[in-house]
């Protein structure tokens, strides 16, 4: 298994509705999570960080489900710059940064 | 002002020879990384330097070899190209220690991307 998974896509999701997606980590002892976004041809950029709590950036929310050993990105009223690559990141117990694979996402008008 | 910065931007050489990539960034952090990105898209974690130190060395052929001048460099010199090397290279930086020097795992800022392609 290994240790972040995601689903590669791509998501095609039409302007304006709501697309969400999951990452899994397998290594119950990581210490914190984040989102990058990552545009075509570019390098990849903090989105957001994702807290136990759960956190909220506009239109972006980031949830953490320690039990389950996932986090998830919800994006509403979806905009065609929002066509990105999201990198899920894990930091595990030694503080290193395990990188996902990436979802792409596709925002059609 | 240029955060992480990479030189080349793009690269095109030949199997065989060597070539290095140079990464410079001015945001003051402690650590530095070089990533390999394939034309799947996997973003791969190659090496990582904090304050000058090696603290990762993943799993990559011996012809790679970083140096770290100082904590605001790390190039990356490659000898003997082969055709698997093309890809994508990304530098990037991060402040992984406080003044107790504990560790903190945070935000990474990336250098543009260095397109190598081997022929």
């Amino acid at each position: 298994r290994k240790e972040v998974e995601q689903d590669p896509g791509p998501f095609n999701v039409p302007e304006g509705a709501t697309v969400a997606f999951n990452c899994t980590y397998s290594n119950s002892a990581s210490q914190s999570f984040f989102w990058y976004r990552q545009d075509c041809r570019k390098e990849p950029k903090l989105l957001m960080s994702v807290y136990s709590s759960g956190n909220e950036d506009g239109r972006f929310t980031a949830q953490l489900n320690r039990a389950s050993q996932y986090i998830s990105l919800l994006i509403r009223d979806s905009k065609l710059s929002d066509s990105a690559t999201y990198l899920c990141v894990v930091v595990d117990s030694n503080y290193q940064l395990i990188w996902g694979a990436g979802t792409k996402l596709i925002i059609k008008p | 002002d240029t955060a992480v910065s990479q030189t080349p931007k793009y690269l095109v050489t030949q199997m065989g020879n060597d070539k290095s990539i140079k990464c410079e960034q001015n945001l003051g952090h402690d650590t530095m990384y070089w990533y390999k990105q394939d034309s799947k898209k996997f973003l791969k974690i190659m090496f990582s330097y904090n304050n000058k130190e090696l603290i990762i060395n993943e799993t990559v052929p011996n012809r790679f070899s970083p140096k770290s001048p100082d904590k605001a460099h790390l190039n990356l010199h490659i000898n003997s190209l082969e055709l698997g090397d093309s890809a994508v290279y990304f530098c990037a930086s991060s402040q992984d220690r406080g003044t107790s020097g504990r560790r903190f795992g945070n935000e990474q800022f990336f250098g543009p991307g260095t397109r190598l392609t081997v022929l």
